[in-house]
């Protein structure tokens, strides 16, 4: 069955310095990889996503993140953290190959970055 | 201008009362679902459908019920046999290729009185 896991229910930064927000999947076959982030009270806004090809994936407000198909990751980063991006992140999985259409969603990491 | 809409933002439901959660999309999507989200639980998948008529239970389905009738509705009743229903719900819709990202609702703050 496919899965997700965030290991860090909240990340700390200091403003300017770099973040990183974990997420490992177990899927049977080649994984579709979305990330998400959420203000308070608001739903879930895209963010970037892998499908296939270059591993270092580029996505909006500067954030981009890195499929690593060997330890079954997809971390979110961003070179310089600020104050606006603290909010709640979210990793998603789909299986193209599982036979379903369901996206499977992590419990999501708080990020917090301090001023 | 396409998105997906769901009303109203907040609700209050009194103990035995039925409620229904609206979630429209203009984005001609196929597929929609329902999630609920608790603090610290993520999204849980309440029900799912690929096409009209048709919808497919998702982990926590019980209490709840939905219909989909038109491509573009897909409401949400949350029955009074739903124990715990506060929550903060959230609607999406997906398009048919794999490998497209999900549209969400701005979501229900859905409180028990």
């Amino acid at each position: 069955a496919q899965s997700v896991a965030q290991p860090e229910d909240q990340v700390n930064v200091a403003e300017g310095n770099p973040l990183t927000v974990k997420c490992t999947y177990s899927v049977s076959g080649n994984p579709y990889l979305f990330w998400y982030v959420q203000y308070p009270n608001r739903g879930l806004q895209f963010l970037l996503k892998y499908i296939t090809g270059d591993n270092l994936v580029k996505g909006s407000y500067g954030f981009e993140a890195e499929f690593n198909k060997s330890q079954t990751s997809f971390h979110l980063k961003k070179p310089s953290a600020l104050v606006s991006d603290s909010a709640l992140y979210f990793c998603a999985v789909r299986d193209p190959g599982g036979g379903t259409y369901k996206y499977i969603f992590g419990t999501g990491t708080r990020l917090k970055v301090l001023a | 201008d396409g998105g997906i809409t769901q009303s109203p933002k907040y609700l209050f439901r009194k103990e035995g009362q039925n409620v229904t959660l609206s979630c429209e999309q203009n984005l001609n999507h196929d597929a929609m679902y329902w999630y609920r989200q608790d603090p610290g639980q993520g999204l849980r998948l309440i029900y799912y459908s690929q096409i009209v008529n048709d919808f497919q239970k998702g982990d926590i389905a019980e209490g709840y019920s939905v219909s989909r009738e038109k491509k573009e509705s897909f409401p949400l009743t949350v029955t009074s046999a739903q124990k715990n229903p506060t929550a903060f719900y959230l609607c999406a819709s997906i398009g048919s290729a794999m490998n497209t990202e999900a549209f969400f609702g701005q979501g229900t703050r859905l409180t028990v009185v």
